[in-house]
């Protein structure tokens, strides 16, 4: 069993459109990520979420969201999609949230997310 | 504000050999580091977390240690495989209020060729 998976895996889109991408974890983990990785393959972090705190990275512009239905899944929603926006999308999660989500962090396969 | 450096950035070997990886970073107040691997278009895979209280963590042919004092982690890899051909990539971790917030190196790439 996959223990997080995201969807699509390709995601190809216009400029300007507004786009979600699903990330679902069956680890029972608290906690959630979503990283950015660039086309230089260098890996930040977007969000951290763990069910009563949402840390935002301050470089993150506002036009991106995450929303979380439930612990178990944490979707990410972009309006108005840019160019630079282009890039491989990926969701984690930890457990641990007495810790703050401090033990091992399993990654998703990736969104390739591509601007056109 | 914490930043992560790798060296070498990539790295060819002949398969047999043990190898060091190395993962620097700038504020020793850390909670935790992890290395990963990375295939091409793949997702990340953890290899070893290693704790702060920690010295250093071991798993089949890879041993992680982690030097907080001085900002340092190195990654050994005995006998190398070509199996282990990948981006290396390591992570430290830190507290933002209740939450834990991972900061990450750049990467080595490692070609381990027969």
């Amino acid at each position: 069993d996959t223990a997080v998976s995201q969807t699509p895996k390709y995601l190809v889109t216009q400029m300007g459109n507004d786009k979600s991408i699903k990330c679902e974890q069956n680890l029972g983990h608290d906690t959630m990520y979503w990283y950015k990785q660039d086309s230089k393959k260098f890996l930040k972090i977007m969000f951290s979420y763990n069910n009563k705190e949402l840390i935002i990275n301050e470089t993150v512009p506002n036009r991106f969201s995450p929303k979380s239905p439930d612990k178990a899944h944490l979707n990410l929603h972009i309006n108005s999609l840019e160019l630079g926006d282009s890039a491989v999308y990926f969701c984690a999660s930890s457990q641990g949230r007495t810790s703050g989500g401090r033990g091992t962090q399993y990654f998703g396969p990736g969104t390739r997310l591509t601007v056109l | 504000k914490q930043e992560v450096t790798q060296i070498p950035a990539a790295l060819s070997v002949p398969e047999g050999e043990n190898l060091v990886l190395n993962c620097s970073f700038t504020d020793s107040a850390i909670y935790n580091l992890q290395w990963f691997r990375q295939d091409p278009g793949k997702g990340l895979t953890s290899l070893l977390l290693i704790q702060s209280s920690q010295r250093e963590q071991t798993s089949g042919r890879l041993n992680a240690s982690l030097d907080k004092s001085s900002g340092r982690s190195t990654l050994y890899i005995a006998a190398s495989q070509p199996g282990d051909s990948a981006t290396y990539l390591c992570a430290v971790g830190r507290a933002s209020g209740g939450s834990y917030i991972p900061t990450f190196g750049r990467g080595t790439s490692l070609i381990v060729h027969p």
